[in-house]
């Protein structure tokens, strides 16, 4: 089986631009979260997504936005691109909403790098 | 809002014994997990801990005392491989939804020298 796919894996964007990031979760996973990751640090939350509704946000400006689709795959979108929103973009899947030993399978990331 | 904390660094010898600690206050606590991250690769799931005590699984131990708000990762028998980063990820209640959201601390960088 597929784990957690990501796209693209690499992009350079420059400082005002908008970017698109894209998950698709492992086959029969619901619950896509999405975290940024800067270098030397843990992963912090963005958003969780459950059945296409947003069920958790983290502390990020409104510049991030996310949504699920019907098959589960998921987009964060980033507008007004800041030099500080390089990072490794992590998705993550589980199996249920409210997973009590359903770990996060995460996928390889996304590594934008703002110019 | 919770506050994890667990070691930037930590070195040890091929063979040995390393244990990783993690602290944590939160509210609404459900589980504690330890993710392993090489550099440039995704985190993988270790070990999960809901309850006090002790998990094993193979080289890996973890343990977790709740009123305490501590967590630990033991690694038995060291490898080369086993360089990496060490995630402690604590579950709490904190979706807008009611979702139970892990938060991750900064993480523990375990270098292995033979």
């Amino acid at each position: 089986d597929a784990g957690v796919t990501q796209s693209p894996t690499h992009l350079i964007k420059t400082r005002g631009q908008h970017v698109t990031l894209r998950c698709s979760p492992i086959s029969g996973h619901k619950s896509v979260s999405w975290y940024q990751q800067v270098l030397g640090q843990g992963p912090q939350f963005i958003f969780q997504y459950y059945e296409k509704e947003e069920r958790g946000r983290g502390n990020f400006p409104d510049r991030f936005s996310a949504r699920q689709f019907p098959n589960y795959s998921s987009e964060l979108n980033v507008n007004a691109l800041l030099l500080g929103d390089s990072a490794l973009y992590l998705c993550a899947s589980s199996s249920d909403r409210e997973p009590f030993n359903s770990p996060l399978h995460f996928g390889n990331g996304t590594r934008l790098t703002v110019t | 809002g919770q506050n994890i904390d667990q070691p930037t660094e930590m070195t040890a010898t091929e063979g040995a014994i390393v244990q990783i600690n993690c602290t944590y206050q939160t509210s609404g606590f459900n589980g504690l997990f330890w993710y392993q991250q090489h550099a440039g690769e995704a985190p993988t799931f270790l070990s999960y801990n809901v309850l006090d005590g002790l998990e094993e699984k193979g080289r890996f131990s973890s343990f977790l005392s709740r009123s305490k708000g501590y967590s630990y990762l033991l690694l038995k028998e060291l490898q080369m491989k086993d360089s990496a980063s060490y995630l402690c990820a604590v579950r709490d209640r904190t979706g807008t939804g009611g979702s139970y959201i892990p938060t991750f601390g900064r993480g523990t960088s375990l270098i292995v020298h033979p």
